[in-house]
């Protein structure tokens, strides 16, 4: 199974709510991440889990906020984001940090 | 941060016809892979050079590396319409923690 699930697909929230974002993987890799792409630009990494630790947080805004509740499974909280936080959330995983990651399909996120 | 800079930004070619894609970096790097992403989807892992390596192949692709000129170049031959997307190189190393960046993106365009 060399297959990165993520939920929901598309998600439209308002700037007070409270979502989640959920990745899966089943290939017993040990580093996971989450990266945000807006329309024409590359993906620009979020967060790093190795070992099911945080090992980099690009200066994310605590609006979000990761979480590893085992090596299966990676969740982004999402809490007071703004319009501007709309864009395409992409879960990846790998062996290794270095190693060759696999991505999911995204969730679109769109805030109003 | 951008780690990389593809050339050119976007491509156009006819079907059958080679495609080739540059990319250049800044820092030295562990090793660079190039990945695909078709419009608003995650992101698929093409190949992967390690810094010691100086050209590799997969199937229709072939990517070489200089790190002496911090550059590489993928390229498609015999393209199909198929492999119409947006082509990402990404680099690991020591100063990004080891963590994959992406460089801007090449747009290619197959016609039938």
């Amino acid at each position: 199974d060399t297959e990165v699930t993520q939920t929901p697909k598309h998600l439209v929230m308002g700037m007070t709510n409270k979502k989640s974002l959920k990745c899966e993987q089943h290939m017993g890799h040990r580093a996971m991440y989450w990266y945000k792409q807006k329309a024409k630009k590359p993906p620009e990494l979020m967060f790093v889990y190795s070992y099911e630790k945080l090992s980099i947080n690009e200066s994310v805004p605590s609006r979000f906020s990761p979480e590893c509740p085992n090596s299966s499974l990676l969740n982004l909280h999402l809490h007071a984001l703004q319009p501007e936080d709309s864009a395409l959330y992409l879960c990846a995983s790998s062996q290794i940090l270095t190693d060759t990651q696999y991505f999911g399909p995204g969730t679109r996120l769109t805030v109003l | 941060s951008q780690q990389g800079e593809e050339d050119p930004q976007a491509l156009s070619i006819q079907e059958g016809e080679n495609a080739t894609m540059n990319c250049s970096y800044k820092t030295s790097i562990n090793n660079l892979q190039w990945y695909r992403q078709n419009s608003g989807r995650g992101l698929v892992h093409l190949i992967l050079i390690r810094s010691n390596e100086r050209e590799k192949h997969s199937g229709r692709l072939r990517v070489t590396l200089d790190t002496s000129k911090k550059s590489s170049s993928l390229l498609i031959t015999a393209s199909r319409a198929a492999d119409t997307a947006s082509y990402f190189c990404a680099t690991t190393s020591n100063q990004a923690g080891t963590a994959l960046i992406f460089g801007k993106g090449t747009t290619l365009s197959v016609s039938s």
